[in-house]
């Protein structure tokens, strides 16, 4: 199994500022994705991290939003831009190789006053 | 579209119980399905899954579940649960031609000591 770390675990921002969340894999994946979990809910994807290329966004995500980098195999970047008090959720990488089994880093919990 | 479905949002169980939690999908395709688990403050951790084969599957910590084809259901069953299976607990579904996860809304499970 892949062990996925997140940084920063948790901030807490000001209306209008952006923040960059950091996904680091310990093994390569072939698919790497982010998701947003509000309180109490089930998981909404993102977007699907590409190497080398352009994310590909869910119905109702946008890349002037939610920019996504994803410069190698293990590491990619979720920026959650122009953030509003309706952007606090927590945010989670996920990755998966071969098995096709996703494995999860342990989210970021944004809170935007 | 595809969905997924837990019947019980929430269920509320003593120590020694048997549990049984609902999950159905929608796709009539080839699957692999998914339960994950997340422990109050943790990440989202792999309890079990079925890719192929045996259809009765057994996870970590005593978890199984059973994949009937005919009723499009995965159900998460465990003979005699503790306190520490207090939980949040979620279905997944990939189909074979797509490499996302379909989440079911999750399950939260108390376990009374």
């Amino acid at each position: 199994s892949a062990v996925i770390s997140q940084k920063p675990s948790r901030d807490i921002c000001q209306r209008g500022t952006s923040l960059t969340i950091q996904c680091q894999v310990d093994s390569q994946v072939t698919m790497m994705f982010w998701y947003r979990q509000q309180p109490g809910q089930s998981l909404t994807l993102i977007a699907t991290a590409n190497q080398g290329s352009e994310a590909t966004y869910e119905s109702g995500f946008v890349i002037d939003k939610f920019p996504i980098s994803r410069p190698n195999l293990t590491f990619s970047t979720l920026t959650v831009s122009n953030m509003s008090p309706e952007d606090s959720s927590i945010y989670l990488c996920s990755g998966s190789g071969v098995s096709d089994t996703q494995y999860f880093g342990p989210g970021t919990r944004l809170t935007v006053l | 579209a595809q969905s997924v479905s837990q019947h019980n949002h929430h269920v509320i169980l003593s120590e020694a119980a048997s549990l049984e939690l609902g999950c159905n999908y929608s796709y009539g395709g080839t699957v692999n399905l998914f339960w994950y688990v997340q422990y109050p403050g943790q990440h989202l951790q792999l309890l079990l899954k079925y890719f192929s084969g045996d259809p009765l599957v057994k996870g970590i910590k005593g978890f199984e579940a059973e994949f009937i084809k005919s009723k499009f259901s995965f159900n998460l069953r465990k003979p005699s649960v503790q306190w520490s299976d207090t939980a949040e607990y979620f279905c997944a579904v990939k189909e074979d031609s797509n490499y996302q996860l379909i989440w079911g809304a999750g399950t939260k499970l108390i376990i009374k000591p």
